[in-house]
């Protein structure tokens, strides 16, 4: 079983829409939660983060954990053309520096 | 710009080539990080270095070494590689975490093709 699993997509949505990227994962010890948005020819830069279980949102951007359930979200509302990307779900322990465990990443299209 | 440059950008070799490959960071972090990327696979961690000294060698090939002579610079020196190297090798820097600081910063990446 890998470590954290996530659709590979492509997600192809019209503009406007809102769209839901998920991950699971197997490690309970993990406590950060991260999302990175990687463009084509460029290397992933991080959208956001959450500690530990909850919500939280920046613009139009909202990130979820459910540790109960080992499984985040992002949600990404009145979605623009610019947001088409890769998006990958990416997970740390606490302390230290960072080992990060990524996800494979889903492919975003969203269509004008 | 994320802060984070690696020269070259592409690059095909040889197999029986010597290159390397240069990532600087201006951002003051303390630690760097070399990845592969490859289509449908999750990024790969080889190295991790913090504070010049080399913390993690996730069981990669000896055919790849890196370097690290300062806080700001780190290289992967290449040398008689295969063809399924070929991929986006990423650099990355971070803090150590803190409350204010969670994530790593990564470069635009080098597109290595093994011939």
């Amino acid at each position: 079983q890998k470590e954290v699993e996530q659709d590979p997509g492509p997600l192809s949505v019209p503009e406007g829409a809102i769209v839901s990227l998920n991950c699971t994962y197997s490690n309970s010890a993990f406590q950060y939660f991260m999302w990175y948005r990687q463009y084509s020819r460029k290397g992933p830069e991080l959208l956001m983060y959450t500690y530990s279980s909850g919500n939280k949102e920046d613009g139009r951007f909202t990130a979820q954990v459910d540790k109960s359930s080992k499984y985040i979200s992002l949600f990404i509302r009145d979605s623009q053309p610019s947001d088409s990307a890769t998006y990958l779900c990416a997970m740390t322990l606490s302390g230290g520096y960072q080992k990060v465990t990524f996800g494979t990443g889903t492919k975003l299209q969203v269509i004008p | 710009e994320t802060g984070v440059t690696q020269t070259p950008r592409h690059l095909v070799m040889g197999m029986t080539n010597k290159k390397s490959l240069k990532c600087e960071q201006h951002l003051g972090h303390n630690a760097m990080y070399w990845y592969k990327q490859s289509a449908k696979k999750p990024l790969e961690l080889m190295f991790v270095y913090n504070f010049k000294e080399q913390t993690e060698n996730n069981s990669v090939p000896s055919r790849f070494s890196p370097e690290c002579p300062n806080s700001s610079h780190l290289f992967l020196h290449l040398h008689t590689l295969q063809p399924e190297d070929s991929a986006l090798y990423l650099c990355a820097s971070s803090q150590e975490r803190t409350s204010l600081s969670v994530g790593q910063f990564f470069g635009p990446g080098t597109r290595l093709t093994v011939l």
